[in-house]
């Protein structure tokens, strides 16, 4: 099984300041990483696709890179909407299985 | 765009099997594999399965022995079974689209299920 390993657990920044989260793979899932946003008591909401693809509507202080092992989520400029739990998801190559990572809080 | 709601009783018995439905609207069934997601409270996320429309299946391999999914096209619903449930198996439950078998990009708003005698 496919690990997937995030820090910081707790990011905690203020508004305007740059957030870099990462997630890290116990084993290469090439690009098939993506990231979600979840706000207290809300659905999760996909940010990032195939380690670097904003979704439809997100801004574009998102960005997000990576391969293999190693990916990152940086949030350019915070704003106070940006305040939420990131989790990042891999799929397996075959047959495809799906693991999140424990979260990344990102903190006022 | 697509909507996903999901349906089914917010208590379950320990032992008893958890039943759950997903209604799709917005678009057509066969336009996406079709996931479950469960989060218990203040944890994070877990893949339960999907299914496609032809009624392919894939199965987390931890849970696999307990659930079953199924799906109808006539009603544009799909459906999830988990037999012997136990306390550790109440969470949020989440239907979600599978896009291109990468990437859950439309959520339902998620019901809780709570197994308690």
């Amino acid at each position: 099984d496919i690990v997937l390993t995030q820090s910081p657990a707790t990011l905690s920044l203020s508004p305007g300041e740059r957030a870099t989260l990462s997630c890290r793979a116990s084993q290469s899932v090439g690009t098939y990483l993506a990231w979600y946003q979840q706000k207290p008591g809300q659905v999760p909401r996909l940010v990032i696709y195939d380690a670097s693809n904003r979704a439809t509507g997100i801004p574009a202080r998102f960005s997000a890179s990576g391969s293999g092992t190693d990916f990152t989520l940086t949030i350019s400029s915070l704003e106070p909407e940006d305040f939420a739990v990131y989790y990042c998801q891999q799929r397996s190559n075959w047959p495809p299985e799906f693991t999140f990572g424990p979260g990344t809080k990102v903190d006022i | 765009q697509v909507q996903l709601q999901e349906s089914g009783p917010g208590l379950v018995k320990p032992s008893e099997t958890l039943s759950l439905t997903c209604t799709v609207s917005g678009g057509s069934i066969t336009s996406h594999y079709w996931t479950w997601i469960r989060q218990p409270p203040g944890r994070g996320l877990e893949w339960i399965g999907y299914i496609y429309f032809s009624g392919n299946t894939n199965y987390n391999p931890s849970l696999k022995s307990r659930v079953i999914m199924a799906i109808d096209r006539s009603k544009n619903q799909f459906s999830l079974n988990l037999t012997s449930v136990t306390t550790a198996d109440t969470a949020v439950y989440y239907c979600a689209a599978l896009q291109q078998l990468t990437r859950f990009n439309f959520w339902g708003l998620g019901t809780l299920v709570t197994v308690s005698s």
